[in-house]
């Protein structure tokens, strides 16, 4: 069985430091995991992909993922915060041969100016 | 090609109606993904299909909801009778097996009021 846990519920960074947010997956099968942003009152947007090519994924808007299965783990993270950045934030796990998508809690990320 | 497409985008309805949202996938997409999302519950998986046929409606949450998709490029999620505590936003998602084409695609839901 696959399962997604969000290690953090809310983040709150200021604009122009490092962005880290937290996501440990189960997985009975080699995972495909995602990240995907939704901004307030919108739809959900792909932000970044594991499919088991490079362990470190780059997504749009400047930011990337590292897949550690030593850790089980696939972190997001981003150099520098932009207000833009502020939204939910989930982490997804696909694997094995149902094709279904499991979707962690969320983290909503906050940032201060 | 249009991405999901979702109607209507906004759906208020009096307690007791029926309500039906549409979605149509992705043009070649075999996957088709229905969500709820409320601020309680977070994003809930309600049922998935694959070519057209359910796979899983474990997440549907009891008998007044149903869901049909006829063909490859329709589906329906059906509330009968709609309840307040239905009020949420759903979303239908649609995607491929075909890696690395895996992600799933949103449409931009459609925002449910049952007053």
């Amino acid at each position: 069985a696959q399962s997604v846990t969000q290690l953090d519920s809310h983040v709150s960074v200021s604009e122009g430091t490092p962005v880290l947010l937290r996501c440990n997956y189960s997985s009975s099968y080699s995972p495909s995991l995602f990240w995907y942003v939704q901004h307030p009152n919108k739809g959900l947007q792909l932000l970044l992909k594991y499919t088991s090519a490079a362990t470190l994924v780059k997504g749009i808007n400047g930011f990337e993922a590292e897949f550690k299965k030593s850790e089980t783990s696939f972190h997001l993270t981003k150099p520098s915060a932009h207000m833009s950045d502020a939204a939910e934030y989930f982490c997804v796990v696909s694997g094995g041969n149902t094709g279904k998508l499991i979707f962690g809690q969320g983290t909503t990320l906050q940032v201060k100016p | 090609d249009a991405g999901v497409i979702q109607s209507p985008r906004h759906e208020v309805t009096e307690m007791g109606q029926e309500v039906t949202l549409r979605c149509k996938p992705i043009s070649g997409h075999d996957y088709l993904f229905w969500y709820r999302q409320t601020m309680m519950r977070g994003l809930e998986l309600l049922i998935y299909f694959n070519n057209n046929v359910p796979i899983d409606d474990s997440g549907m949450p009891e008998d007044r909801f149903s869901a049909k998709m006829p063909n490859a490029s329709f589906s329906t999620l059906k509330i009968q009778p709609s309840e307040p505590r239905d009020s949420a936003v759903y979303f239908c998602a649609s995607s491929t097996r075909q890696i690395p084409n895996t992600e799933a695609f949103f449409g931009q839901g459609t925002r449910l009021t049952v007053v």
